[in-house]
């Protein structure tokens, strides 16, 4: 169980363009989803906290505008990336931590691998 | 404020020898600690967790980690190294004061496992 997907798992665009990144828990609910940003052989930084039927919250730096945050239901959020540009490009990755569990354990999904011409 | 330090960004072992994988946390709270382990092109996958109970914490795959709270370390190790278990590893603590616990990472060890 606590399973994480992520779709797409790869996607290429060119710059000025949105792209639209899903997060889906697939067996537990999940009011709070998070997302993270990982460069070429660095660390996963978060980006921001998606909360299930509010606004999500930024990280300092991030802008709320260029990474839109939708949180529409207990099992989905998603991160569109607006007006990209090549140094948008990155793996990004959401996790969530199991509603009710009581323990602070994120499930993380696979990633998406952005690559921006 | 908590942080994550892990002290070395790569590590090579001999197939078969100890796996030591160093980190050092800081915290002002009692900390919920975590070891993930991420393979090329895959999701992290948790190696285990310290939410203060034992302070010798197994994981899977033959990992374990000691909380050692007067060294503020919580060190991953595994007896025997394998093949498979080339990959970075990912030292993370909980900030539990935010109320939404959120994680903040180490910055990374990779691990390279010699034939």
């Amino acid at each position: 169980g606590a399973v994480v997907s992520q779709h797409p798992s790869r996607v290429i665009c060119k710059s000025g363009t949105s792209v639209k990144i899903e997060c889906r828990s697939l067996d537990f609910q999940a009011t709070t989803m998070f997302w993270y940003r990982q460069f070429p052989k660095q660390s996963l930084m978060l980006m921001a906290t998606s909360n299930e039927g509010s606004k999500a919250t930024y990280e300092q730096g991030v802008e709320k505008d260029k990474f839109l945050i939708n949180h529409a239901s207990l099992t989905l959020s998603t991160l569109t990336v607006t007006s990209a540009h090549p140094e948008d490009s990155s793996f990004y990755i959401c996790s969530a931590p199991r509603d009710g569990q009581g323990t602070d354990t994120q499930y993380f999904g696979p990633g998406t691998r952005l690559t921006v011409l | 404020a908590q942080s994550v330090t892990q002290l070395d960004s790569h590590v090579s072992v001999s197939e078969g020898t100890p796996v030591l994988l160093r980190c050092n946390y800081s915290s002002s709270y009692s900390p919920s600690l975590f070891w993930y382990v991420q393979h090329p092109n895959k999701g992290l996958q948790l190696l285990l967790k310290y939410t203060s109970a034992a302070t010798l914490v197994k994981g899977i795959n033959g990992f374990e980690a000691e909380f050692k709270k007067s060294e503020t370390s919580f060190h991953l190790t595994k007896p025997s190294a394998h093949m498979s278990d080339a990959a970075e590893y990912f030292c993370v603590v909980s900030d539990r004061n935010s109320g939404t616990y959120k994680y903040i990472f180490g910055t990374g060890t990779r691990l390279k496992v010699l034939a």
